[in-house]
């Protein structure tokens, strides 16, 4: 196990509606990164955060957007839900430096209907 | 074009067979290159690193790195069932933990006992 946990494990909704999905890291990973991963894809970067701050975006609209907690979770929020933002969403959180893994968590698959 | 180009197979193989797997990329600032596996139902998780060009070895597990061509390759010797699982290639400019870790579409490999 990675220590990573990702709440919900699965979550349906419609076209328009809003979503927030949330990540536990473990004690100690100040940064986190969220991914996208349509089916039969990679996992395609969202954004990171570190201590808090956004550090770094990807080609994502400004409807996705996040938030870093002190103790260490982590929320991604979408709204105006598209049918193409179904996918597998990951969080990926690390101690930071060049080194350091990111661990991954399970995700949370969204359906868009 | 996209930056990292993974073929996503599937490949099937029988037990106790040599595993190839292979990315090509095309954005020369890349240093790290690193192999994540994949589990149905589960986050990636790495399984080894390269940083900048050369062969590393762990286990059953080779990955080479060929930055000249641009080509990056991971074998796995003796497969495994247990192996069955979709490898994802990764690479990023400033480390295991970047902001951005750009990832290949994934090969879904199958082994066969």
């Amino acid at each position: 196990e990675t220590g990573v946990t990702q709440s919900p494990t699965h979550l349906i909704k419609t076209r328009g509606q809003q979503v927030t999905l949330r990540c536990s890291s473990q004690s100690g990973h100040n940064t986190v990164s969220w991914y996208q991963q349509a089916l039969g894809q990679g996992p395609q970067f969202i954004f990171q955060y570190y201590r808090e701050e956004e550090n770094g975006r990807g080609n994502f609209p400004p409807r996705f957007s996040g938030l870093q907690f002190p103790n260490y979770s982590s929320e991604l929020n979408v709204n105006a839900l598209e049918l193409d933002d179904s996918a597998l969403y990951l969080c990926a959180s690390t101690r930071g430096g060049a080194e350091e893994t990111q661990y991954f968590g399970p995700g949370t698959r969204l359906l868009v209907l | 074009q996209k930056e990292v180009e993974q073929d996503p197979g599937p490949l099937s193989v029988p037990e106790g067979a040599i595993v190839s797997l292979n990315c090509t990329y095309s954005n020369s600032a890349f240093q790290y290159f690193m192999w994540y596996r994949q589990y149905s139902r589960k986050g990636p998780e790495l399984l080894m690193y390269t940083y900048s060009s050369g062969n590393k070895e762990d286990g059953r597990f080779t990955a080479q790195v060929d930055k000249s061509s641009k080509y990056i390759s991971l074998f796995i010797r003796d497969s495994q069932p247990s192996d069955s699982a979709t490898y994802l290639c990764a690479m990023s400019a400033s480390g295991l933990g970047a902001q951005k870790l750009v990832f290949g579409q994934g090969t879904r490999l199958t082994i066969n006992p």
